[in-house]
C-alpha cells in the first residue's frame, strides 16, 4: 500500500503550457516533501522540495504548492519545454525513510 | 568525484541463484539506501544505513541482505533470486541522516528467469 498517492499516471502538454502533478498522503509524521525528476536510463535527481510549514516554494519554472490541512501537495511546471519530458516522482519522508509516489510521465510536445 | 556508482549495469539470473549488487560513493556520505523501481509502483525502499555498521529494513526487505562495513560501500545481496525480484535497483546516498537531498546511482537492471 503506497503511502503517497500520485496522479495522473501520465500527461501530455504543449510546449509553453503548464504541467500539474498532484500527490496526497495520510501520514502526519511526514516532515519533508521532495520531488524527483528521472530521465530514461538514469537515476532520479532532486528537483525541488518543501517542508510542511511552507505553503509554496518556487524555483525557476517549478513550483510546489502545499496544503497541510488537506494533506496534499502538487508540482507545477510553467512554460513547459521539451527538455522537461521525464518521469516525476513526489515523495515524503519520516524516520529517515522516503516513501515515493508511483510517478508521472510528462511528455512535452514541441 | 564519481558520485554514486553501481555495478553491474545489467544482470540476468536464474531462479535460486545468489548475487551481490555493488554500490559505492566517494562523497563521504553517512546515509545510504537501496530502492527497487517497478512500473506503476515508484521506488520502494529495501534497506538503508545511517552509518558504517548500522543498517535497517525499509518497506520491502524480504529476500535481501545488506551490510555496511565501510562508509563508502553498501552492497545488496540477493540470497536466492526469485522472478518477483526482477526490477531496476537504485542505490542512493546523502550527506547525513538529517540531510535532505539523496543522490542516486545509475541503477542496475536485474532479470530473474
Amino acid at each position: 500500500q503506497q503511502q503517497v498517492k500520485q496522479s495522473p499516471q501520465s500527461l501530455i502538454v504543449q510546449k509553453g503550457g503548464i504541467s500539474i502533478i498532484n500527490c496526497a498522503y495520510e501520514n502526519t509524521a511526514f516532515d519533508y516533501f521532495p520531488w524527483y525528476q528521472q530521465f530514461p536510463g538514469k537515476g532520479p535527481a532532486l528537483l525541488i522540495a518543501i517542508r510542511p510549514d511552507v505553503s509554496e516554494k518556487k524555483e525557476g519554472r517549478f513550483t510546489i504548492s502545499f496544503n497541510k490541512s488537506a494533506k496534499q501537495f502538487s508540482l507545477h511546471i510553467m512554460d513547459s519545454q521539451p527538455g522537461d519530458s521525464a518521469t516525476y516522482f513526489c515523495a515524503a519522508r519520516s524516520d529517515y525513510k522516503l516513501s515515493f509516489g508511483a510517478g508521472t510521465t510528462v511528455t512535452v510536445r514541441a | 568525484n564519481a558520485g554514486v556508482t553501481q555495478t553491474p549495469k545489467f544482470q540476468v539470473l536464474k531462479t535460486g541463484q545468489s548475487m551481490t549488487l555493488q554500490c559505492a560513493q566517494d562523497m563521504n556520505h553517512e546515509y545510504m539506501s537501496w530502492y527497487r523501481q517497478d512500473p506503476g509502483m515508484g521506488l520502494r525502499l529495501i534497506h538503508y544505513s545511517v552509518g558504517a555498521g548500522i543498517t535497517d529494513q525499509g518497506e520491502v526487505p524480504n529476500g535481501y541482505n545488506v551490510s555496511r562495513s565501510t562508509t563508502e560501500d553498501f552492497p545488496l545481496r540477493l540470497l536466492s533470486a526469485a522472478p518477483s525480484q526482477t526490477s531496476v535497483y537504485f542505490c542512493a546516498s546523502s550527506l547525513a541522516v538529517i540531510h535532505n537531498e539523496q543522490f542516486f546511482g545509475p541503477g542496475t537492471r536485474l532479470t530473474v528467469l
